[in-house]
């Protein structure tokens, strides 16, 4: 299958500091982006939709200003967590797929976020 | 978005064939069925999809009745390594978005 890589694997920062993290698709042109978050024994949770040269699209609840996404390409997007407190402290992970809604999507391996 | 129903676990020994089974009452006409497995600390693996009827590959098989409101996984022969998360996901129109419910977390013993 294709393949969806995150940096950083992992992250430790500061409370009120913010933290970018990148999510590329190595081998094919990932025309949709989506986030998740994961706490532990949880199941994944849906944060936003990123579409390639447009504004994401963020589900009920999740805050647009504080999880700033962007998909300036067809390989990159980035999700900025902004001002983290320990309540942001997840594993994020980032999923790809092609033009067609039918398109497997291929999961990224995940980023483990500690704010202390 | 269809909701999915599965178990929340299931035991199997090494070598065993595992049945993993999903209801999605409400699946609409242009849904497709999706399953991934996941290992902690680690991102979803797709494993297979279908639309109906049954669906193999190199990994497992799909079995899908007409009514389409549930789907089967299988699993051949499964060994220590196969323990992890199965989700099973509806796949729709309304962006692909894929919703997780709470997946089978799968125990293969010796």
């Amino acid at each position: 299958g294709a393949v969806v890589s995150q940096h950083p694997s992992w992250v430790i920062c500061k409370s009120g500091t913010s933290v970018k993290i990148e999510c590329r698709s190595l081998d094919f042109q990932a025309t949709t982006m989506f986030w998740y978050r994961q706490f532990p024994k949880q199941s994944l949770m849906l944060m936003a939709t990123s579409n390639e040269g447009s504004k994401a699209t963020y589900e009920q609840g999740v805050e647009k200003d504080k999880f700033l996404i962007n998909h300036a390409s067809l390989t990159l997007s980035t999700l900025t967590v902004t001002s983290a407190h320990p309540e942001d402290s997840s594993f994020y992970i980032c999923s790809a797929r092609g033009p067609t809604t039918t398109d497997t999507q291929y999961f990224g391996p995940g980023t483990r976020l500690t704010v202390l | 978005l269809a909701k999915t129903t599965q178990p929340i676990s299931m035991d199997s020994y090494e070598g065993q064939e595992v049945n993993i089974t999903c209801s999605h009452n409400n699946i609409a006409t242009n849904d497709y069925i999706t399953w991934y497995q996941q290992f902690p600390s680690q991102g979803p693996r797709f494993i297979i999809q279908g639309y109906k009827t049954k669906v193999t590959n190199e990994v497992a098989s799909l079995f899908i009745p007409a009514d389409r409101k549930s789907s089967t996984l299988s699993l051949p022969r499964v060994s220590l390594s196969d323990t992890a998360v199965y989700y099973c996901l509806v796949k729709g129109n309304q962006g692909g978005k894929l919703i997780f419910g709470q997946g089978t977390e799968l125990s293969v013993k010796p």
